[in-house]
Order: C-alpha cells, then sequence, then structure tokens
C-alpha cells in the first residue's frame, strides 16, 4: 500500500522569507501522481501544485516550486516570499492514477506565518 | 456552480444515534469522493462513485457506515450507531475523474461529534 509521510508536524516562517515542507512517500509504482494541498483554518482543501512522476522538471506555480527526487521518494514544497494568507495545513497527497482514483494524504504539516 | 456543498456544516449527536450527511458535487463531475479527517491528522480514503456505482470503499468504513449516489447525482453518507471514534471532518470531494483531468473540488466538511 502507498503511505506519504511529513516528518515535520510544524513549521514557522517570517513574512517574506523562503519555507520548505518535507515529504516522503513510499510506492511500487513507475507512474504515479504527487499533490500539496492547503488547508486554512475552517475551510476547504485547496491545490497548491501538483507533479507527474514521469515529468523530470520540477512543477512551479508563481511562489510555490516543489523538488522532486523520484529515487529518493522525496517531494518537498518550497514557498517563496511567505505571505501572512500562506498560514494553513498543507497536505502532501500521491495518487496512483491522478485524477482518476483517490488520493493518500500524510498527516499534514502546519504552517505559521509571523509578521 | 458554487463548488461542492456539504450538508450539515455541524453535527452534534448522543452515541448510538444514527445520522446522514450530504455531499453535492460539482454538476458535470462524474467521481465523488468521501474522506474522513480527525484532529491531527490527513483525510483518510473512505469510498468514492463514477456515476451511481460504489467502485471502492475502504477498510475503514464499517458496516455501520453506508453511502449511496442515485441517480449519479448527490451523495448521502449515513452512519448508524454512531460511537465516539466517529467524531471526525467528514469531507467530499469531486472531479472528472480523468487521469490527466486531476482537479478534485472539495467541500468544506462536515464536523460530527459524537457526545
Amino acid at each position: 500500500a502507498q503511505t506519504v509521510t511529513q516528518s515535520q508536524p510544524e513549521m514557522s516562517v517570517q513574512e517574506a522569507e523562503t519555507v520548505t515542507l518535507s515529504c516522503t512517500y513510499d510506492t511500487s509504482e513507475s507512474d504515479y501522481y504527487l499533490f500539496w494541498y492547503k488547508q486554512p483554518p475552517s475551510r476547504q482543501m485547496i491545490l497548491v501544485i501538483r507533479q507527474e512522476a514521469y515529468k523530470q522538471q520540477n512543477a512551479t506555480e508563481n511562489r510555490f516550486s516543489v523538488n522532486f527526487q523520484k529515487a529518493a521518494k522525496s517531494f518537498s514544497l518550497k514557498i517563496s516570499d511567505s505571505q501572512l494568507g500562506d498560514a494553513a495545513m498543507y497536505f502532501c497527497a500521491y495518487s496512483r492514477e491522478g485524477g482518476s482514483e483517490k488520493l493518500v494524504f500524510g498527516k499534514g504539516t502546519k504552517l505559521t506565518v509571523n509578521p | 456552480d458554487t463548488g461542492v456543498s456539504q450538508d450539515p456544516r455541524h453535527k452534534i449527536t448522543k452515541r448510538g444515534q444514527n445520522v446522514t450527511f450530504r455531499c453535492d458535487p460539482i454538476s458535470e463531475h462524474n467521481r465523488l469522493y468521501w474522506y474522513r479527517q480527525t484532529l491531527g491528522q490527513g483525510p483518510e480514503f473512505l469510498t468514492y462513485f463514477q456515476n451511481e456505482a460504489q467502485l471502492e470503499k475502504s477498510r475503514l468504513l464499517s458496516d455501520r457506515f453506508s453511502a449511496e449516489r442515485p441517480k449519479g447525482s448527490f451523495s448521502t453518507l449515513e452512519i448508524q450507531r454512531t460511537e465516539q471514534g466517529d467524531s471526525a471532518m467528514y469531507l467530499c470531494a469531486s472531479n472528472l475523474g480523468d487521469r490527466e483531468n486531476y482537479g478534485y473540488t472539495f467541500g468544506s466538511g462536515t464536523r460530527l461529534t459524537v457526545v
């Protein structure tokens, strides 16, 4: 069974600084999809960024980028120029078939942004 | 379309009572997923539907849990004889079920408290 591990229960960053959230996963598949989701307090989960395992290039979405290390089964999220609105729970997730199968989530990392 | 709607937002029930939650997905989405999220944990997959067909059920879904999606539109999740361990946030998500179009949309969840 696939598993996703987030080893940092909490992280904090100063506004405008950069922070990296870690994620490792375990799978025997060679093709799969990885995601970072953001869950603000009492609000719905939204997609931050996604990475297809068959793509070597790391995904980037504005201030968010990933470091995907397939051999190491590592998928970290870097948030640059952190903003107060980035404060939330961040979940790393795995899907074997992209949008056609369930997501497997890690336990999450609570990110605090200090002004 | 206002996204994925879940009703109610909060439910407090006494142990042993039955509860039913409703999820209205985005209208063109044929896949609908149910997850359970307990405090400090990531969402855990419960079940999902392709239109009206229930395609997969997690081992987490005991006999007290049942889900339906009549006519492939809204879905209901019923918990019979609730236990304190059922206290959690129940999340619904929907998408097109396309491998490359993995735009899962989550609802805001139903928070269940069993007293």
